[in-house]
């Protein structure tokens, strides 16, 4: 069974320093999609990044970029000029192969951004 | 709609009530999601919907808990005889299909049960 593990509950980060949240899945799959989403104290969930398994190239969306080690099962976020509105639950996510539907997620990390 | 909603936002209810939670998908979302987030906890797989059919509750909790979709679209999920461990925020989400290879799900902004 694929799992996601997240191993810092709570993270804090000067105002425009740079702060990495870590992630590590096991699964047997070859092909399958990793996320990172946000939630904000309003409970919405917020797509941070997608990573698509068969893609080498790590994504990037502005401040947001991953580094992913398929071979070691890692994928960890690095936030860039960390800003106030940062502050957050981050939550890493599995996305299944086609055919399969059940997105498993991590524990969260609680990120506090200081001023 | 333009987004996933979700209602109610909170619900306060008696324990040993019965209640209903309400998910209204993305339109021409065929796949539709319930998750349960517990404090301090990450979310939970609860049921998973293609169109009208549920061909995956194995993570509904007990039979109290139960749901539904109608016309491929609106989402009711049921907890009958709430107990105070149905304490969480009830999240649902939609996506175009099943399929990962282009689509990632949307969540709506959940409704917190409390038990009391």
């Amino acid at each position: 069974a694929q799992t996601v593990t997240q191993s810092q509950p709570e993270m804090s980060v000067q105002e425009a320093e740079t702060v990495t949240l870590s992630c590590t899945y096991d699964t047997s799959e070859s092909d399958y999609y990793l996320f990172w989403y946000k939630q904000p104290p309003s409970r919405q969930m917020i797509l941070v990044i997608r990573q698509e398994a068969y893609k080498q190239q790590n994504a990037t969306e502005n401040r947001f970029s991953v580094n992913f080690q398929k071979a070691a099962k890692s994928f960890s976020l690095k936030i860039s000029d960390s800003q106030l509105g940062d502050a957050a639950m981050y939550f890493c996510a599995y996305g299944p192969p086609s055919g399969t539907y059940k997105y498993i997620f991590g524990t969260g990390t609680r990120l506090k951004v200081l001023a | 709609g333009a987004g996933v909603s979700q209602s109610p936002s909170n619900k306060v209810t008696e324990k040993g009530k019965d209640v209903e939670l309400r998910c209204d998908p993305i339109s021409g979302h065929t796949a539709l999601y319930w998750y349960r987030q517990s404090l301090g906890q990450g979310l939970e797989f609860l049921i998973y919907f293609q169109g009208n059919s549920a061909p995956d509750k194995s993570g509904l909790p007990s039979d109290r808990f139960s749901a539904e979709r109608t016309g491929g679209s609106v989402s009711t999920l049921t907890i009958q005889r709430t107990q105070q461990e149905d304490s969480a925020v009830y999240l649902c989400a939609s996506s175009l299909g099943a399929g990962a290879w282009a689509t990632e799900a949307f969540f709506g902004q959940g409704t917190r049960l409390t038990v009391v």
